[in-house]
């Protein structure tokens, strides 16, 4: 099992350049999520899925949009870059909601 | 006002001592659920420990062991004999069963464990 992965690894954007990060699970885990971390702030939920075709904003949904097509991919969009958004993000998933989460690598994003 | 609070931004320790690391938590739901998880340097989130609130007794894993102090909504990490590998980030973590389930984090405690 390759347990969550997500792509890419790094990615650097300009100012108002669109991108998705892929975030998949082979555990057929029913939720997953996006979270980001910057410095001294923890993690910070910014969409969460509870299962295929649904979605719900967490705390710092504003400038990123979702979708969970199939039950083992969460797509994470950003329609217009901001510099704001320079952040790590990682994605993870849990069998239902009051288990552990399992966590992607992250994803290094660097918005100028 | 955060749900978890980890107050302590940095500890140090001497590698085979014991180690507590601090959280508190707020929440006026009777049923939640509290995950402690680490993050080495090279950036992986690894789950620890889960404590129910209806545990009756505290959870532990191995060398980890969580202090659940219920009254003073306290649940302290407990690393026994520490290891040089168990230096990484650590976050408190809560889920509240009356709202939406999904789990807030606090803003982690940095452990570095000395030789």
């Amino acid at each position: 099992n390759a347990g969550v992965t997500q792509t890419p690894k790094f990615r650097v954007l300009k100012t108002g350049q669109s991108m998705t990060l892929l975030c998949a699970q082979d555990m057929n885990h029913e939720y997953m999520y996006w979270y980001r971390q910057d410095p001294g702030m923890g993690l910070r939920l910014i969409h969460y899925s509870v299962g295929e075709g649904t979605t719900a904003k967490g705390e710092v949904p504003d400038g990123y949009n979702v979708s969970r097509l199939k039950k083992q991919n969460f797509l994470l969009g950003l329609e217009s870059a901001a510099p704001s958004q320079t952040s790590v993000y990682f994605c993870a998933s849990s069998r239902e909601a009051d288990y552990e989460q399992y966590f992607g690598p992250g994803t290094r994003l660097t918005v100028t | 006002a955060q749900k978890i609070t980890q107050t302590q931004p940095g500890m140090f320790v001497q590698e085979k001592e014991a180690v507590t690391l601090d959280c508190t938590y707020d929440t006026s739901d009777p049923s939640y659920g509290l995950f402690w998880y680490k993050q080495p340097s090279s950036g992986e989130m690894i789950f620890l420990i889960y404590q129910g609130s209806y545990d009756q007794q505290n959870a532990t894993e191995g060398r980890y062991s969580l202090n659940f102090q219920k009254a003073r909504k306290s649940a302290n990490l407990v690393i026994s004999a520490s290891q040089l590998g168990d230096s990484a980030m650590y976050f408190c973590a809560m889920r509240e069963d009356g709202g939406s389930y999904i789990p807030t984090f606090g803003r982690g405690t940095s452990l570095i464990v000395h030789p």
